[in-house]
């Protein structure tokens, strides 16, 4: 079975600081991972996804995540935060084998003016 | 060109009632799944349909729930005889083939509101 936490229900930055939403998985399979946003009243759109190539991932509006493998983590980086930002976050772990696909809780993210 | 779309967009039931919640793929999409995001949990996976394929109802909370996709495409996700907990936003998603490493495209969700 796979699962993923993430391990801050609420990040509150200032626009112009970095961002870090921090994602940890667990798999028995290879997985692949994803990061999907959801802007309020909105549905969900994907930012970057994770599968077994380059193990640095470059997303949409700047945001990138690193997964490593030794760490079992697919953290969410952005390294100037924007007011548009502001919205929530999940971290998804896919497992074909399984037909499974988990989502964390998310993470809220506020950015401060 | 179009995306995923669900109707309603709102459903107000009351107690016991059955709903029904639809979900229009993206056009040529095989692969097609139904979660639930509840107020202050994350996104629960509920079937997956792929192709012809059986569908995989493992993520399904209990037998009220029940969901069909007619000709490979428009699925229709049926709750009998809802319950309070039934409340919660229904997203749907579809994939191009159901690939692991595949970005799935989500509808705007039904937001269910049971009385």
């Amino acid at each position: 079975a796979q699962s993923v936490t993430q391990l801050d229900s609420h990040v509150s930055v200032s626009e112009g600081t970095p961002v870090l939403l921090r994602c940890n998985y667990s798999s028995s399979y290879s997985p692949s991972l994803f990061w999907y946003v959801q802007h309020p009243n909105k549905g969900l759109q994907l930012l970057l996804k994770y599968t077994s190539a380059a193990t640095l991932v470059k997303g949409i509006n700047g945001f990138e995540a690193e997964f490593k493998k030794s760490e079992t983590s697919f953290h969410l980086t952005k390294p100037s935060a924007h007011m548009s930002d502001a919205a929530e976050y999940f971290c998804v772990v896919s497992v074909l084998k399984n037909n499974d696909m988990r989502f964390g809780a998310g993470t809220r993210l506020t950015v401060k003016p | 060109g179009a995306g995923v779309s669900q109707s309603p967009s709102n459903k107000v039931t009351e107690k016991g009632k059955d709903v029904e919640l639809r979900c229009d793929p993206i056009s040529g999409h095989t692969a097609l799944y139904w979660y639930r995001q509840s107020l202050g949990q994350g996104l629960e996976f509920l079937i997956y349909f792929q192709g012809n394929s059986a569908p995989d109802k493992s993520g399904l909370p209990s037998d009220r729930f029940s969901a069909e996709r007619t000709g490979g495409s428009v699925s229709t996700l049926t709750i009998q005889r809802t319950q309070q907990e039934d409340s919660a936003v229904y997203l749907c998603a579809s994939s191009r083939t159901g690939l692991q490493e595949e970005t799935q495209y989500f509808g705007p969700g039904t937001r269910l509101l049971v009385l």
